[in-house]
């Protein structure tokens, strides 16, 4: 089947320690998200990707950076340096076309502090 | 940034009975997204409206597009249990990145059998 696999489903956290969210995808989409959802919240932008070996700040992306060496993978990497980083991280991916598309997501990855 | 006002924040209402909640902009938008998040996992797209005055029907959901572009609506009839869940809009400003969306906080349905 056709979608977002995000791994792992949970994830703890050390102090000053790196931690790497993986995102796939499967559909061929050419521009992949990375969102963070706190309780009572939206839904935040932290980074985007238009095209492969591109991507562009989101909203709250101080603390984190990601990488696209490939076309369906997105991978998060949450530094030392973001200080809060217990929260729900959903990636999703779309197509491109002028009007724009609907953006489909991934079951997100936990992640807390230990 | 762009914000969107979504409400109410949350609903409690009985089996059967029909659901509206609203989202509204600031500036003018071009693309309104509806979605659905049930615990623990991500949203899912409910319907999308691309067109001021477009009306979307997706089986007992239906959404609309205001016709200021600045507002879209959510109206669920007949609600079930399993419509339980958190339900966002979202919409892309006319003028900004085809890629980026901005997000409602949500609103938080229960249904009580």
């Amino acid at each position: 089947d056709g979608g977002i696999t995000q791994s792992p489903k949970y994830l703890f956290r050390k102090e000053g320690q790196n931690v790497t969210l993986s995102c796939e995808q499967n559909l061929n989409h050419d521009a992949m998200y990375w969102y963070r959802q706190d309780p009572g919240q939206g839904l935040r932008l932290i980074y985007y990707s238009q095209i492969v070996n591109d991507f562009q700040k989101g909203d709250i992306a101080e603390g984190y950076s990601v990488s696209r060496e490939k076309k369906e993978s997105f991978p998060l990497t949450v530094t030392s340096a973001q200080k809060n980083p217990t929260a729900f991280y959903l990636c999703a991916s779309s197509m491109w076309s002028i009007q724009g598309q609907p953006q489909h997501f991934g079951d997100g990855t936990r992640l807390s502090i230990l | 940034g762009q914000q969107l006002n979504q409400s109410p924040q949350s609903m409690f209402i009985q089996e059967g009975e029909d659901v509206s909640m609203n989202c509204t902009s600031s500036s003018i938008f071009n693309t309104w997204l509806w979605y659905k998040q049930d615990p623990g996992e991500g949203p899912v797209l409910l319907i999308a409206l691309y067109k001021a005055g477009e009306l979307t029907s997706n089986g007992r959901l239906t959404a609309q597009f205001g016709i200021t572009r600045k507002d879209s609506f959510l109206n669920i009839s007949a609600s079930i249990p399993s419509d339980v869940g958190i339900y966002f809009c979202a919409g892309r400003s006319s003028g900004g990145s085809n890629y980026k969306l901005t997000f409602g906080k949500g609103t938080l349905l229960t249904v009580n059998p």
